[in-house]
């Protein structure tokens, strides 16, 4: 029973480029975060998804960052023009159904450096 | 908004040691409470989680019981092992009609040595 998955777990980008980060869930699943953890920092909440929508996009920066999570295949985390600050971890956590009690898994993390 | 804050580290202790990291959350209505341990490298696991006032979450000799009265979730294990050494979250999450983001402390480092 695979957890969830993340790739890549290392990515290494110059400044101005552009960063595409994969969430697979686990299995069942069909909620979907994204957090970022900058160093020595906690996780801060990103965004929430569900197949096909957007449900709480409130942690997402308003320029240059945007998800989705489609119909089929993985989640999207996608950083246009990448600068220097958005060097961080990327986690993913998904969820089974509504529920104020469900546990989030998390992935092992995709961490981006931005040269 | 939600908060969560744990006491700073890194907390340094000996093997066999009596732990305790303390954690305090602000949060309207009732949320529910998490302990998470990350390894270096990887991802955040699950250690236990409370949902209710006075519930206590155990696992793998670690404790925390939901304090509603003082706003806590103190985590304690009785013997510490070098194995423990690890970064610990303590998070909260409100579910506003549905599942939603987790709020996270910033983290206690902890360091076990033999």
């Amino acid at each position: 029973n695979a957890g969830v998955m993340q790739n890549p777990r290392h990515l290494v980008r110059r400044r101005g480029q552009e960063a595409r980060l994969r969430c697979s869930p686990m299995k069942g699943h069909s909620h979907v975060y994204w957090y970022r953890q900058l160093p020595e920092e906690g996780l801060k909440f990103m965004v929430y998804l569900q197949k096909e929508n957007i449900i709480d996009e409130s942690g997402m920066p308003k320029e240059r960052f945007s998800a989705e999570f489609p119909k089929e295949g993985p989640s999207i985390l996608r950083i246009q023009q990448v600068v220097r600050g958005d060097s961080a971890a990327y986690f993913c956590a998904s969820s089974p159904r509504d529920s104020t009690r469900e546990t989030q898994y998390f992935g092992p993390g995709t961490r981006l450096l931005v040269l | 908004g939600d908060s969560v804050t744990q006491m700073e580290g890194p907390v340094t202790l000996s093997e066999e040691a009596f732990l305790t990291i303390n954690c305090t959350y602000t949060a309207t209505g009732y949320p529910s409470l998490f302990w998470y341990v990350q390894y270096p490298g990887e991802g955040l696991q699950l250690l236990l989680k409370a949902t209710k006032a006075d519930d206590k979450g155990s696992n793998k000799g670690f404790e925390a019981t939901y304090r509603k009265e003082t706003t806590s979730f103190h985590l304690e294990k009785g013997s510490v092992q070098v194995s423990d050494s690890a970064v610990y979250f303590c998070a909260l999450t409100q579910g506003r009609g549905g599942a939603d983001g987790l709020t996270f402390g910033k983290g206690t480092h902890l360091i076990i040595q033999p």
